[in-house]
């Protein structure tokens, strides 16, 4: 079946520091993939969509310029958490929509970021 | 508002039971929905999904899920659970944009 990989799964960085995200999707384009934060022992939050080519469209409340967000080709978008904070220490997970016909959404699994 | 709600927070069953997890949502039209199931400190995998068609959905690992439009419900059923069935599972929904709203989860404890 379809996989979408998520590249570092665990990321320790220090404050001020910068940290990427990779989300690719393995075997299926993906031209539109999500990007959701989950804090420990709570639901998904949407954070982004990102659309291949164009910019990403960020949800309310979520700072587009510290939360950095790349769609360079059908296969792999980026996060990339600037000047990191500890309050930015969460789970990210990605997701990939794929589009030929099964219209079905594949998640990552995951990234923790600790922000020290 | 669009909103999901998991009534439940935390549900044990002994191994062999069944065990039946709520979902309700408020959608203006009637979305797509999901269920999800996240083992601790991993991703998420799909357990099965909704679009349209047979109300009555089966699922990976035994499960299913009846939607029922006129209660707004998309309830996840299994007969007869595994040890291996304890996680967090979430109810998702979404619409045609494929951004997914999600329940708040559902903890699942078997005991033996």
């Amino acid at each position: 079946g379809a996989v979408v990989s998520q590249h570092p799964s665990r990321v320790i960085c220090k404050s001020g520091t910068s940290v990427k995200i990779e989300c690719r999707s393995l075997d299926f384009q993906a031209t539109t993939m999500f990007w959701y934060r989950q804090f420990p022992k709570q639901s998904l939050m949407l954070m982004a969509t990102s659309n291949e080519g164009s910019k990403a469209t960020y949800e309310q409340g979520v700072e587009k310029d510290k939360f950095l967000i790349n769609h360079a080709s059908l296969t792999l978008s980026t996060l990339t958490v600037t000047s990191a904070h500890p309050e930015d220490s969460s789970f990210y997970i990605c997701s990939a929509r794929e589009g030929t016909g099964r219209n079905t959404i594949y998640f990552g699994e995951g990234s923790w970021l600790t922000v020290v | 508002a669009q909103s999901v709600t998991q009534p439940d927070i935390h549900i044990t069953v002994s191994e062999g039971a069944s065990l039946e997890l709520r979902c309700n949502y408020s959608y203006g039209a009637t979305p797509y929905l999901f269920w999800y199931v996240q083992s601790p400190g991993q991703g998420l995998q799909l357990l099965l999904k909704y679009f349209s068609g047979d109300t009555l959905v089966q699922g990976i690992k035994g499960f299913e899920a009846e939607f029922k439009r006129s209660q707004s419900s998309f309830n996840l059923r299994k007969p007869s659970v595994h040890w291996s069935d304890a996680a967090e599972y979430f109810c998702a929904v979404g619409l045609n944009d494929y951004k997914l709203s999600f329940g708040a989860g559902t903890t699942v404890t078997v005991r033996a």
